[in-house]
């Protein structure tokens, strides 16, 4: 079955630089690729998320890329905010879509004043 | 409109005393999901409803976990002894579409503490 690694497990910037998440997936198979953030004592939420058939997204400060030769995708958080300390979710499925999502083991995030 | 909802939000046992969780789904989600989430790491699927079917049930440790979704809305998932190793936070999560990779909406959590 699919396996998700996550790396980093933690990852402190300065509020306004950058932030980069990286996942690597074993299912040559999966096709949808979903970025989740979970706040303290919530759940996880959607922040953004790509299919195989592109190599790139994004959405206003968030980016998501694929790498599908090597089997890797990326988050990229420009111009920190502290709202955006919590904790990342990667996952990957395959062709039964999100019914068979894999999570990656996650990072923390934390954006420094 | 309402996101999902979960009860109780804590719940502290003694090991072996039963223990469940409810989830109510957001109106008009068929599909809907229970995950296990230990300290530190990501969501685990212990069981996938499509109505009142259960379509995957194979990470459920049957022995002692047991799941309904009896009208295809609201739904129970049961743990019959508790273990000290169940201590985790139970994640129900809705969504609109089988088949169809999309987004997961997820309740806030049921932490169970097993003393």
């Amino acid at each position: 079955g699919e396996n998700v690694e996550q790396h980093p497990s933690t990852l402190s910037v300065q509020e306004g630089d950058s932030a980069v998440i990286k996942c690597t997936y074993s299912d040559s198979a999966s096709n949808y690729f979903p970025w989740y953030k979970q706040e303290l004592g919530k759940g996880p939420q959607l922040i953004i998320d790509i299919r195989s058939n592109v190599g790139e997204k994004k959405d206003q400060r968030i980016a998501v890329t694929l790498n599908k030769t090597a089997k890797h995708f990326s988050l990229h958080i420009t111009e920190t905010q502290p709202e955006d300390s919590a904790v990342y979710f990667c996952a990957a499925s395959g062709v039964q879509g999100a019914q068979k999502l894999v999570f990656g083991q996650g990072t923390r995030l934390t954006i420094n004043p | 409109e309402a996101g999902v909802v979960q009860s109780p939000r804590y719940k502290i046992i003694e090991k072996k005393q039963p223990v469940a969780f409810w989830c109510n789904p957001i109106s008009g989600h068929n599909t809907l999901y229970w995950y296990l989430q230990n300290l530190g790491q990501g969501p685990e699927l212990l069981i996938r409803y499509e109505n009142e079917e259960a379509v995957d049930d194979s990470q459920l440790p049957k022995d002692r976990f047991s799941a309904e979704r009896l009208k295809g809305v609201d739904s129970t998932l049961k743990i019959q002894p508790a273990e000290l190793g169940d201590s985790a936070v139970y994640l129900c999560a809705s969504s609109l579409a089988a088949g169809a990779a999309g987004e997961l909406f997820f309740g806030e959590g049921s932490r169970l503490t097993v003393l």
